[in-house]
């Protein structure tokens, strides 16, 4: 089974739509993450929901709004793609958030804006 | 400013032989030290992560220093397979931080046979 998912894979699209990319975690972890991936490999963060709450909001623009239903899932809503918005987006999921936890990644999502 | 820096950027290496990543941070104030192995199309996964009492870390033919003093860290990867050709990515977290972690580009490694 695999402990982190993501879908979809790849996702390509036009500029200006709107898009969600979904991430699932199977490990019991009460702490979820979105990372961005440019293309220069630079992983940075985005959000962190811990149990259900927004714990981390970096400086990311506000067509990006992330959505916790329960403490396994974490979804990620974009609006008004942007040719920049172009990137692998990572979901991720620890137990606690203290800093110390190891942070489980999963596989991914290609997002291309044209 | 947080921030980790890498080096060399990318490596290649010969089936067998032995190699030596570099680390180097300003992370402040310091609480853990984490090395990632990325393959190509995948998520980082976990090789090793220490706290600033631990000096060294192993984790199978992987082999973790960690010098807080001085701010640097470094992987060593003993008697290397193709399966080891990979971005190694080098995460610190600062205390209080909240799991927000800062992450360096990695280093591309390509293990030739």
């Amino acid at each position: 089974d695999t402990a982190v998912s993501q879908t979809p894979k790849y996702l390509v699209t036009q500029m200006g739509n709107d898009k969600s990319i979904k991430c699932e975690q199977n490990l019991g972890h009460d702490t979820m993450y979105w990372y961005k991936q440019d293309s220069k490999k630079f992983l940075k963060i985005m959000f962190s929901y811990n149990n259900k709450e927004l714990i981390i909001n970096e400086t990311v623009p506000n067509r990006f709004s992330p959505k916790s239903p329960d403490k396994a899932h974490l979804n990620l809503h974009i609006n008004s793609l942007e040719l920049g918005d172009s990137a692998v987006y990572f979901c991720a999921s620890s137990q606690g958030a203290l800093g110390g936890e190891t942070q489980y990644f999963g596989p991914g999502t290609r997002l291309l804006v044209l | 400013k947080n921030q980790v820096e890498q080096s060399p950027q990318s490596l290649i290496i010969l089936e067998g032989k032995n190699c030596t990543l570099q680390c180097n941070y300003t992370v402040s104030p310091f609480s853990n030290l984490r090395w990632y192995k990325q393959d190509t199309g995948r998520g980082p996964v976990s090789l090793t992560i220490m706290t600033f009492s631990e000096n060294t870390k192993s984790n199978g033919r992987y082999t973790a220093t960690l010098d807080a003093d001085t701010k640097q860290s470094s992987l060593h990867i003993t008697a290397s397979q193709l399966s080891d050709s990979a971005s190694y990515i080098c995460v610190v977290s600062a205390w209080g931080s909240q799991g927000n972690l800062i992450f360096g580009k990695g280093t591309k490694l390509s293990v030739k046979p």
